[in-house]
């Protein structure tokens, strides 16, 4: 069974870019056929979906967000990461890793624990 | 891409049966069959309930059903139990990869 695990710092400064990643065990990121994918929930707020990456290496982001997001696999260290530029407050948001199955499942099934962040100076 | 509309909260006696809906539009909810329901518990990562419309994961109970008509989904929690007290959110496919949530609707066990 996939577990996740999100890391990175909890708190950045207004303008700068948020980086956080989502560590995979139970499995290979690059042997399986999944989409790996990022969710926020700003405080007292809902889910938002934020993108994901499929193992070929494509990305798909929220058009709202495309802007700023990046979301790359390290195969490495087994690892994707997520990267949110021009940050502000309202980036403040707990951060979920999420796995999507594959093609032709469209939910997300196997989710981190979350990671918060907080965007102040 | 814009939320889909949930109903801020819900609520119901235990053993009773509570509706949620979930409104999007044709190019969400309406043109697929795949709209998921998560279930949050306080300080939780969500957890599936219900996908493509109307299907349980294993170990989901069988109290929990969904269904869809146009542009509106439902979410269904028959036999309120305690447990069952948790924010609910819909998610649907729309379209390239990408997907959308619901606003959130918390549901109380009265």
């Amino acid at each position: 069974q996939l577990q996740l695990q999100e890391s990175g710092p909890g708190l950045v400064k207004p303008s700068e870019t948020l980086s956080l990643t989502c560590t995979v065990s139970g499995g290979s990121i690059s042997s399986s056929s999944y989409y790996w994918g990022w969710i926020r929930q700003p405080p007292g707020k809902g889910l938002e979906w934020i993108g994901s990456i499929y193992y070929s290496g494509s990305t798909y982001y929220n058009p709202s967000l495309k802007s700023r997001v990046t979301i790359s696999v390290d195969t490495s260290k087994n690892q994707f990461s997520l990267k949110l530029s021009s940050v502000t407050a309202a980036d403040t948001a707990v951060y979920y890793c999420a796995i999507r199955a594959g093609y032709y499942y469209y939910y997300m099934d196997v989710w981190g624990k979350g990671t918060t962040v907080t965007v102040s100076s | 891409q814009s939320a889909l509309t949930q109903p801020p909260s819900a609520s119901g006696s235990p053993g009773q049966s509570v509706t949620i809906s979930c409104t999007g539009t044709s190019s969400d909810v309406g043109g697929y069959n795949y709209v998921s329901w998560y279930q949050q518990h306080p300080g939780k990562a969500p957890k599936l309930m219900i996908y493509e419309v109307s299907k349980r994961p294993s170990g989901v109970p069988d109290r929990f059903s969904g269904s869809k008509s146009g542009n509106t989904a439902s979410l269904t929690v028959s036999g309120l139990q305690a447990e069952d007290e948790a924010d609910y959110y819909c998610s649907s496919y729309a379209g390239s990869n990408n997907f959308v949530f619901g606003t959130g609707t918390k549901v109380t066990v009265l």
